[in-house]
């Protein structure tokens, strides 16, 4: 049971452009939502996370928004770089049984120059 | 500020055969998780580790064991392993642990082979 899904599992854009990437859960236990990205043969590195109480968290070029009705969260880089090009996870948590990372699939975000 | 430290980076191992892994959380974090990653998958949960104590356990045989030492230094240990077991193994640490709003930090990786 996929409790944390990504959809698309890749997305192309024009440097300068938004990239948007989307995440949908359904365990409305989860109470924080992190986004990290991840390069070929390394870890995964946090970029921003968001608490339930909240529906937008920004740090620089990186906004993420969340619906909680919806049971959905996205990601938005503006204005996307080449160097953004990599693996975007998204993850939940909640408390008690909850509590561990759950990850999402993944998606594959491309960056043309 | 040293970062989580995974070894091996690689390694190969044949059918049957066990394999440890050991990680090293950012110091003064108290809280190791571990993670596999196959292709298409994304991130499993293996386990966590906190204080010395396995607090959460994922969906895994019972062939994936863990433990962590007093210095918080974790070891992940699968035995009689299988093709399938082939994966990146990544481990993350964080301040206070998993169900409070800190994030985790991740290791690069151990890439077992299963041959």
């Amino acid at each position: 049971d996929q409790q944390v899904k990504q959809n698309s599992p890749s997305l192309s854009v024009q440097e300068g452009r938004i990239s948007i990437l989307n995440c949908d859960y359904t365990n409305s236990m989860f109470d924080y939502f992190l986004w990290y990205k991840k390069y070929p043969a390394e870890g995964p590195t946090f970029l921003i996370s968001i608490s339930s109480i909240k529906d937008k968290n920004e740090d620089g070029r990186f906004t993420v928004f969340l619906n909680k009705s919806a049971k959905h969260l996205s990601l938005h880089i503006v204005p996307s770089q080449p160097g953004d090009s990599a693996v975007y996870f998204c993850a939940a948590r909640g408390t008690g049984a909850n509590s561990k990372l759950t990850f999402g699939k993944g998606i594959t975000l491309s960056v043309r120059p | 500020k040293a970062g989580v430290t995974q070894t091996p980076r690689y390694l190969i191992k044949t059918r049957g055969q066990q394999v440890t892994l050991s990680c090293s959380p950012i110091s003064g974090h108290r809280s190791v998780s571990w993670y596999q990653q196959t292709p298409g998958q994304g991130l499993q949960f293996l386990f966590e580790y906190f204080s010395e104590t396995q607090r959460n356990k994922g969906n895994f045989p019972g062939r994936f064991s863990g433990r962590q030492f007093s210095n918080s230094r974790s070891e992940m240990n699968v035995s009689t392993l299988e093709l399938g077991d082939s994966a990146l193994y990544l481990c993350a640490s964080s301040l206070l642990g998993q169900g409070l709003n800190t994030e985790a930090f991740f290791g690069q990786g151990t890439r077992l082979t299963v041959v």
